[in-house]
């Protein structure tokens, strides 16, 4: 029940192209769904986090959308540029004061110039 | 730059041995969290602290411990280490352990453990 479940585990699209991350949960606890990106050697950073009041947040290329009934959420880039090759890392958290992050599994994405 | 800060960045021991991560949060955060990140399981919470006390605990082994200090820094002392404790542990911090929202976690740079 404290999985996100993450896919697809790798991804390859073109320059230009849209890049579709897909996480889905089981605890209906978690109010806090934050997209993290990884480049190789370097910490997990934050990318954009939504809660589930709204169904959608954009920030620049990058858009969350969130489906409460169906306990999914998704990870839009648009226009993908090949600097935006990286892993990504959807990931939930309770709203209880212990906020631990709990992690998808991670989609590898590689944007081919 | 997320202003967290870890030391070492690589560190090579053998099996059996005890090693110590080191951890500076951003400046004025009061939680720090304990990752770690290896091939086959992913990103695991391992430890919560927040102004130095323990608030919360994950896939910790026994084996393992932390601390947070009165300057905030925490460390996380592994002991009688195995091979599979190989992985990439990462630090985050918070600016706060709250009821209402949850905080953005800035993660640092993380230091690769290998144990031969």
């Amino acid at each position: 029940q404290q999985q996100v479940k993450q896919s697809p585990q790798s991804l390859i699209v073109q320059k230009g192209g849209i890049s579709i991350i897909n996480c889905a949960y089981e605890n209906t606890a978690f109010d806090y769904f934050p997209w993290y990106q990884q480049f190789p050697g370097k910490g997990p950073a934050l990318l954009i986090a939504i809660r589930p009041d709204v169904s959608e947040k954009k920030e620049g290329r990058f858009t969350i959308s969130f489906n409460k009934s169906a306990k999914q959420f998704s990870l839009h880039i648009m226009d993908s540029q090949p600097g935006d090759s990286a892993t990504y890392f959807c990931a939930a958290s309770m709203n209880t004061g212990f906020q631990k992050l709990v992690f998808g599994t991670g989609t590898r994405l590689l944007v081919s110039p | 730059d997320s202003g967290v800060t870890q030391t070492p960045k690589h560190l090579i021991t053998a099996t059996g041995q005890r090693v110590t991560l080191r951890c500076s949060p951003r400046s004025g955060d009061l939680s720090v969290y304990w990752y770690q990140q290896s091939l086959d399981q992913g990103l695991q919470f391992l430890i919560q602290y927040y102004n130095g006390e323990e608030r919360a605990k994950g896939n910790i082994l026994e084996r393992f411990s932390a601390q947070q200090f009165p300057d905030l820094h925490s460390e996380l002392n592994l002991s009688s280490l195995e091979l599979g404790d190989s992985a990439l542990y990462f630090c985050a911090s918070s600016a706060r352990q709250t009821g209402r929202s949850a905080d953005t976690q800035y993660f640092g740079p993380g230091t690769r453990l290998t144990v031969l």
